[in-house]
């Protein structure tokens, strides 16, 4: 079982910085089995990026993510107001990382 | 576009067998990985295990004791039942379709969730 371990826990930034959020794996994993999802209080979470740096429908150029084998990035450009919220990553459709929750500072 | 909703009971008594349904619309569960997810209030997410239409199955390996999903093409629902349950399986639990392309899978569609405590 691989295990995803994301960090930080929580970033706190303002409005406009650009956020950086880290997902390692403890075992190297494909680029194309690594996703990024959103979640934000009361609602499902919502895929943002597949296969370590596609972009799902409908997510705007802001949000990319990169890496390979075992460190892996989410970067959020300039954050939005509806930026601000719980992001997981997560290997093949299976496991989770914890999340990193993204607030407002 | 594919839609998920998941129905059952919310409450269930410790020991017992939870038990939910994932009725899809706009898609057929004769293609893909379906799968469900689950998330303890104030906590992470959870994946608890999926299955392709041909029956095939992968469980979490901290639940495959407890677990079965079973897929109903006749009703286009597939459906998850968690046995001997404990307050720890108190949680939202989430439908999603995982959609497997380029040789990665991922979860593209989902459900609203429903919240099933245990409780006596």
């Amino acid at each position: 079982e691989i295990v995803l371990t994301q960090s930080p826990g929580t970033l706190s930034l303002s409005p406009g910085e650009r956020a950086t959020l880290s997902c390692r794996a403890s075992q190297s994993v494909s680029s194309n089995y690594l996703a990024w999802y959103q979640q934000k209080p009361g609602q499902p979470p919502r895929l943002l990026i597949y296969s370590a740096s596609s972009r799902a429908t409908g997510i705007p150029d802001r949000f990319s993510g990169s890496g390979s084998g075992t460190d892996f990035t989410l970067t959020i450009s300039r954050l939005e107001p509806e930026d601000f919220a719980v992001y997981y990553c997560q290997q093949y459709g299976t496991f989770f990382g914890g999340g990193t929750k993204v607030e407002i500072k | 576009q594919v839609q998920l909703q998941e129905s059952g009971p919310g409450l269930v008594k410790p020991s017992e067998t939870l038990s939910l349904t994932c009725s899809v619309s706009g898609g057929s569960v004769s293609s893909d990985y379906w799968s469900w997810i689950r998330q303890p209030p104030g906590k992470g997410l959870e994946w608890i295990g999926d299955i392709y239409y041909r029956g095939n199955t992968n469980y979490n390996p901290s639940l495959k004791s407890r677990v079965a999903i079973l897929v109903d093409p006749s009703k286009n629902q597939f459906s998850l039942r968690l046995s001997s349950v404990t307050a720890a399986d108190t949680a939202v639990y989430y439908c999603a379709r995982e959609y497997c392309s380029g040789g990665g899978c991922y979860l593209d569609h989902w459900g609203q969730g429903t919240l099933v405590t245990v409780s006596s």
